[in-house]
């Protein structure tokens, strides 16, 4: 139990389909990540936030959208996403963007896009 | 290109044998860290290391970061099959302030059969 938690765990979407993966720390950290974890491929870095702000997008395309409510809890907007778009998707937290290299990642999504 | 390699990329070895991964690059790194991913689960990080020629031990795990702080290595002796997972090395690039700036290589699949 890393103190990162990720819901739903799993995830079957149709290419039409709008959803939503939700991520949230425990842990009082300031920065949130999203990663996409593809087979064969290394982790790919797509959206940072730095107290609820986002300072970072990773030539992410628009099907994905991220938001930032508060420093506990981040989001990931999905819609008419394509196959190719299956992969985990790994949230992660640290202490700061700044100050702190030693992210805390939670268990993932799972996704696949049919 | 990829920035971080990891070798080798697969890894299957019985109880008991001890083993060597190794992360190198073309680039200076001022601090790489070293995380395990069991399946269904996030990274976990297991150590960083700062100093060129550093040495960490966690239990049976002896991380090393090479002297120019381009590679690094993982060395584990008598291997037990919790062991077992995809061994992902990260670096932060000099001159990186932000959190955001891990690069992953894309890992080493270990798997220790009793």
């Amino acid at each position: 139990e890393t103190g990162v938690t990720q819901t739903p765990r799993h995830l079957v979407m149709g290419m039409t389909n709008k959803k939503s993966l939700k991520c949230e720390q425990h842990l009082g950290h300031n920065a949130m990540y999203w990663y996409k974890q593809s087979a064969k491929k290394p982790l790919e870095l797509m959206f940072v936030y730095s107290l609820e702000e986002r300072v970072e997008n990773n030539s992410v395309p628009s099907r994905f959208s991220p938001e930032c409510p508060n420093s506990s809890h981040l989001f990931l907007h999905l819609h008419t996403l394509q196959p190719e778009d299956s992969a985990l998707y790994l949230c992660a937290s640290s202490r700061g963007a700044e100050d702190s290299y030693e992210q805390y990642f939670g268990p993932g999504t799972r996704l696949t896009v049919t | 290109t990829q920035l971080l390699e990891q070798s080798p990329q697969f890894l299957s070895i019985q109880e008991g044998e001890n083993l060597t991964v190794y992360c190198n690059s073309s680039s200076v790194f001022s601090s790489l860290q070293w995380y395990r991913q069991e399946p269904g689960e996030g990274p976990v990080l297991l150590v960083t290391v700062v100093t060129g020629g550093e040495v960490k031990k966690l239990k049976r795990l002896t991380f090393q970061f090479g002297d120019a702080r381009k590679d690094s290595s993982l060395h584990i002796t008598a291997a037990q099959p919790g062991d077992t997972g995809l061994y992902l090395c990260a670096g932060v690039r000099p001159g990186e302030t932000s959190g955001s700036r891990l690069t992953f290589g894309e890992g080493t699949q270990l798997t220790v059969n009793p």
